[in-house]
């Protein structure tokens, strides 16, 4: 079963704008992870965050968590048309043999 | 090698064939997954590798799939009597182990049952 979820399913902007993306999941994990995914074929780890950590930044990149809600963002700031792609949350449930589980991924399209 | 690597990178099947699927994972890495993404969807955990420990198979969708990894290195995913609903990219992702959580993956498999 899916544990995350993303939303929106897709989402257009123009080069330049800010892209948020959300991400829910249902049970309580050990971190979630942030993935990109060109042409639906590997997928590149952009960013970790712990669940005692509420925000953390990579150039960019911006993530939050609230685990009281069960939910994630990422924030990709000052777009540009090569972060045209799609993006994966990832989590690590606590108490798993160490599975991750992705959700069914954003997919955003940046416009030049 | 540089990354994890996946063979072969495209596979066409008939109908009730078994198939294997290779993957080698970054040197030195203890953890090793696989996963099923059909096209436009997420990814389906199958199974996963953890040192020397029973692997933990709670995503195989039936018994006509199975993996194993032979010397804590390379993965063989294979699928008996292949079906049409098995077509999707397969990826494999290894990871470091101990503090680190973050996943490398392979640039997949596409398989299509004819």
């Amino acid at each position: 079963s899916q544990q995350g979820e993303e939303d929106p399913q897709a989402l257009s902007i123009q080069e330049g704008e800010n892209a948020t993306m959300n991400c829910s999941y249902k049970t309580s994990i050990n971190n979630l992870q942030w993935y990109r995914q060109n042409s639906g074929r590997g997928l590149v780890h952009l960013i970790l965050i712990r669940s005692n950590e509420r925000e953390k930044h990579s150039g960019r990149l911006r993530v939050t968590l609230d685990t009281s809600k069960k939910s994630s963002s990422l924030l990709i700031t000052a777009s540009r048309a090569a972060d045209t792609a799609s993006y994966f949350c990832a989590t690590d449930a606590a108490g798993s043999a160490r599975q991750l589980t992705f959700g069914s991924g954003t997919q955003l399209t940046v416009l030049p | 090698g540089a990354g994890v690597s996946q063979s072969p990178s495209n596979k066409v099947t008939e109908k009730g064939k078994d198939v294997e699927l290779r993957c080698d994972p970054i040197s030195g890495h203890t953890a090793l997954y696989w996963y099923r993404q059909s096209l436009g969807q997420g990814l389906e955990f199958l199974i996963y590798f953890q040192g020397n420990s029973a692997p933990d198979k709670s995503g195989l969708p039936s018994d006509r799939f199975s993996a194993e990894r032979t010397g804590g290195s390379v993965s063989t995913l294979t699928i008996q009597r292949t079906q049409q609903e098995d077509s999707a990219v397969y990826l494999c992702a290894s990871r470091p182990g101990g503090a680190d959580e973050k996943l490398f993956f392979g640039s997949g498999t596409q398989l299509s049952v004819l």
